[in-house]
């Protein structure tokens, strides 16, 4: 089955800093990759997300990368702010596997003021 | 628009009790529905994953079980709890194939 690998499992960037976090994934057929932002005590929230057909998407100061040659794909975030610490999850769906969501083991992203 | 609800909000359960946790959503119709457990090391593990009524993929051996009695209605159980099972449980729907899912709230469960 698929199987989604996540790093760092920390990262601490200065305010104003970009952060970046990547994963890769397992199932060739994995077409939709999505991020989630989780803060503390609150459910996962998605912040991006990106299909097969595409290699690159970006919303204000958070963007995304795919490179399905390699199976790896990243997570971008610039000009970092303190409400941006949280725990990022990145995941995959591939329609070989029902089309479920499999997420990496999380990023605690910590962005000192 | 779609919610999704999901309760208790906490759960204090004794070893050996059993386990009912529900998951409903509004707003929409044959959705797919997920449980989730995060443990205390964050990672979200998918338990069980059900595209239609009574139709339920298990994902991990564990001492859980779910249902899916109605087609908006996810329900994990377990007969008898292990201190293992203790941590955050989190149920979440999506419309289709590599659509994004919603999270409920989640139920943070504590077997002592």
């Amino acid at each position: 089955g698929e199987n989604v690998e996540q790093h760092p499992s920390t990262l601490s960037v200065q305010e104003g800093d970009s952060a970046v976090i990547k994963c890769t994934y397992s199932d060739s057929a994995s077409n939709y990759f999505p991020w989630y932002k989780q803060e503390l005590g609150k459910r996962p929230q998605l912040i991006i997300d990106i299909r097969s057909n595409v290699g690159e998407k970006k919303d204000q100061r958070i963007a995304v990368t795919l490179n399905k040659t390699a199976k790896h794909f990243s997570l971008h975030i610039t000009e970092t702010q303190p409400e941006d610490s949280a725990v990022y999850f990145c995941a995959a769906s591939s329609v070989n596997q029902g089309g479920k969501l499999i997420f990496g083991q999380g990023t605690e992203l910590s962005v000192k003021p | 628009s779609q919610t999704i609800h999901q309760w208790p909000a906490t759960l204090v359960q004794p070893v050996g009790s059993p386990l009912s946790l529900e998951c409903t959503v509004e707003g929409t119709s044959n959705p797919n529905l997920y449980w989730y457990r995060q443990a205390a090391g964050r990672g979200l593990q998918l338990l069980f994953y059900s595209v239609g009524i009574g139709q339920i993929s298990s994902e991990v051996p564990q001492n859980l079980s779910a249902s899916r009695p109605q087609d908006r209605q996810f329900i994990l159980s377990s007969k008898k709890l292990l201190l293992s099972d203790s941590g955050f449980y989190l149920c979440a729907w999506a419309g289709g194939l590599g659509t994004e899912a919603f999270f409920g709230q989640g139920t943070r469960l504590t077997v002592v």
